[in-house]
């Protein structure tokens, strides 16, 4: 079954305002990442944060983690209309393991001039 | 570093045909991984390999599919027999330690 899950399943804000994502999973990992995607096009790595950290900054980008509660945020700050996407959370076991990514199925993000 | 590159970028395959989907990784990386995205879902991991190997295939189909990354070329993942349920997006990652992805742009694949 799916590892993460983002909620919501899509978001609809103004150019200027936060958008907030949240993620959760389902067993231990050991990173959990975010991408964007544009439609109909790649994968962008966005930001890693391992299991030992609770958060983590880039930019306009701010991703927190709870490995209590297993869960995760990505906050954008002061939206733009070019951040509209798909937003990804990935899960992986890392190190000697595959560390596969698992995915959520995204969360839909349209930011509006 | 021209980053991870796939092609072809669109596919179209007639039922029971084959299908041929080409990644090379970045310059340096030596993990490979096969992802693959239907419509409106996330992506879905399929194989891992390193140089001449298969690590992990868990999550490819037991028939029809297959891949390979030789020592030199590219990685392949190859579709015998194509049905309308592989159209998707066939998307290719590398990675220097098992750790930081680099996705491509990725391969559509119709079927018709």
């Amino acid at each position: 079954s799916q590892q993460g899950e983002e909620d919501p399943q899509a978001l609809s804000i103004q150019e200027g305002e936060n958008a907030t994502m949240n993620c959760s999973y389902k067993t231990s990992i050991n990173n959990l990442q975010w991408y964007r995607q544009n439609s109909g096009r790649g994968l962008v790595h966005l930001i890693l944060i391992r299991s030992n950290e609770r958060e983590k900054h880039s930019g306009r980008l701010r991703v927190t983690l709870d490995t209590s509660k297993k869960s995760s945020s990505l906050l954008i700050t002061a939206s733009r209309a070019a951040d509209t996407a798909s937003y990804f959370c990935a899960t992986g076991r890392g190190g000697g393991a595959t560390n596969k990514l698992i995915f959520g199925t995204g969360t839909l993000l349209a930011v509006q001039p | 570093n021209a980053g991870v590159m796939q092609n072809p970028r669109h596919l179209v395959r007639r039922r029971g045909q084959e299908a041929r989907l080409r990644c090379s990784p970045m310059k340096g990386h030596s993990h490979v991984y096969w992802y693959r995205q239907l419509p409106e879902e996330g992506l879905k991991f399929m194989v891992y390999l390193q140089k001449e190997n298969i690590i992990d295939e868990s999550g490819m189909p037991k028939e029809r599919f297959s891949a390979e990354f030789p020592k030199e070329g590219p990685s392949i993942l190859r579709i015998q027999q194509v049905v309308r349920g592989d159209s998707a997006a066939y998307f290719c990652a590398s990675s220097p330690d098992n750790y930081g992805y680099t996705f491509g742009s990725g391969t559509r694949l119709t079927v018709v």
